[in-house]
Parts: C-alpha cells; sequence; structure tokens
C-alpha cells in the first residue's frame, strides 16, 4: 500500500539556517511521482516539486534543494539559508502510475517555524 | 494568481443543516476535480473523486450520501455536507490537476473552513 511519512512535526529554526524535512514513502509500484508543496497559514497548498520515480537526479531551485534517493525511499528537502516567509507546514505526498493518477497520498506534514 | 476558487473560505453552520461548498477552475476546464478533508494539524485524506457528467468516486468509508458532490459544468464542483454535525468540522479542499487526466500537480483551492455548532 502506498504511505508517507514525514517524521518531524515541527521544527524551529533561526532565519538563515539549513533546514532538511525528511520524507519516507512506501510503493509497490515501478512507476510513482513524488511532490512537496508549501501550506502557508492562509491555507492553500503551493506546489513545490514534481520527481518521477525514474530520476534520481537531485534538484536546486534558488534555495531549494530535493535529494531523490531509491535506495532509502526518501524525497528530503533542504531549505538553505532558511527565511521567516519559509515558516508553512510542507508536505510530502506520493501519486501512482498514470492509471491510478487521482491517488495522492499526503504525509502528516512538517511545520517549519523560523525564527527572526 | 489562483487558478482554482473555493467559496466560501469559511463558514459557521447549526447542527443540522447542510451546507454547499463551490470549487472552481479559473482559465482552463477541470473534468476532473478531487475533494480533500484536512482536520487540525493533520494531513489531507482524499473523499473523493468528481467527475464531470457522472458520479463521483468516493474513497472507502466516506458517506456518499453525507458528502454529496455534482460536478455540474466544466468549471464547477460541489460539495455538500447534508444534516452536519459537529465531527464533519473540518478544513475541506478541493484540487485539479494541472493538466486533465495525468498525475500532473494538482491546484488546490484556498480551502473551506466548517465550522458546526
Amino acid at each position: 500500500a502506498q504511505k508517507v511519512t514525514q517524521a518531524q512535526t515541527e521544527i524551529s529554526v533561526v532565519e538563515k539556517e539549513d533546514v532538511t524535512l525528511d520524507c519516507v514513502y512506501e510503493t509497490r509500484d515501478t512507476t510513482y511521482y513524488l511532490f512537496w508543496y508549501k501550506q502557508p497559514p492562509s491555507g492553500e497548498l503551493v506546489f513545490l516539486i514534481r520527481r518521477n520515480s525514474f530520476d534520481e537526479q537531485n534538484e536546486i531551485s534558488g534555495r531549494y534543494s530535493w535529494n531523490f534517493q531509491k535506495s532509502t525511499s526518501s524525497f528530503n528537502f533542504t531549505i538553505t539559508a532558511s527565511q521567516v516567509v519559509d515558516s508553512a507546514v510542507y508536505f510530502c505526498a506520493l501519486s501512482g502510475p498514470t492509471y491510478n493518477f487521482n491517488k495522492f497520498y499526503f504525509g502528516s506534514g512538517t511545520k517549519l517555524n523560523v525564527k527572526p | 494568481g489562483a487558478v482554482v476558487s473555493q467559496h466560501p473560505s469559511w463558514v459557521i453552520c447549526k447542527s443540522g443543516t447542510s451546507v454547499k461548498i463551490e470549487c472552481r477552475s479559473l482559465d482552463f476546464q477541470a473534468t476532473t476535480m478531487f475533494w480533500y478533508r484536512q482536520f487540525p494539524k493533520q494531513s489531507l485524506m482524499l473523499m473523493a473523486t468528481s467527475n464531470e457528467g457522472s458520479k463521483a468516486t468516493y474513497e472507502q468509508g466516506v458517506e456518499k450520501d453525507k458528502f454529496l458532490i455534482n460536478h455540474a459544468s466544466l468549471t464547477l464542483s460541489t460539495l455538500t455536507v447534508t444534516s452536519a454535525h459537529p465531527e464533519d468540522s473540518s478544513f475541506y479542499i478541493c484540487s485539479a490537476p494541472m493538466i486533465q487526466g495525468t498525475n500532473s500537480p494538482l491546484h488546490f483551492g484556498n480551502g473551506t473552513r466548517l465550522t458546526v455548532t
């Protein structure tokens, strides 16, 4: 069965610190997709990144970077030089292959508090 | 700007009444939309898949007679919580795939916070 685990419930850092949010997933599909979303206090979920199971290349986008390792079924998210505006709940999600595309499984989320 | 609009943002209703939540896709047609529910400090749980022109597909454990879904047009899906009770109080969020018919990332609405007194 599909499952996403975000073991870190809440993390607090001081501005400019680096922080890594962990995500571990379980799936029997050989083709799958992984996502990260940000949910600020306003409630709207903001899409950050999507990776497919065949692309393990790490990705960097500004202060954000993602480390995808199939060997450990992990898709971790690092924010470098964190800022107060990064404070939000971050969700990792997994979806199946195209024939089952509507099944998005979300982790429980990690609340990030960035203090000035 | 937002590509999925959800209304209302919040609603307070009395136990036993029904509440309708609207989800609209802006600037694109959505043959499929999804309704999620989020309890405080918890994850999003998929409730149902709303299909334009056909019946919604409900996830296991979701009461279809309580959570009525109507996908009236290619840009509008509604979720009606019938005979609401305090335990229905939650944050309801709709979404639609950026590219229909695929597992592309989802556009999410801003959510509706329902409080049943």
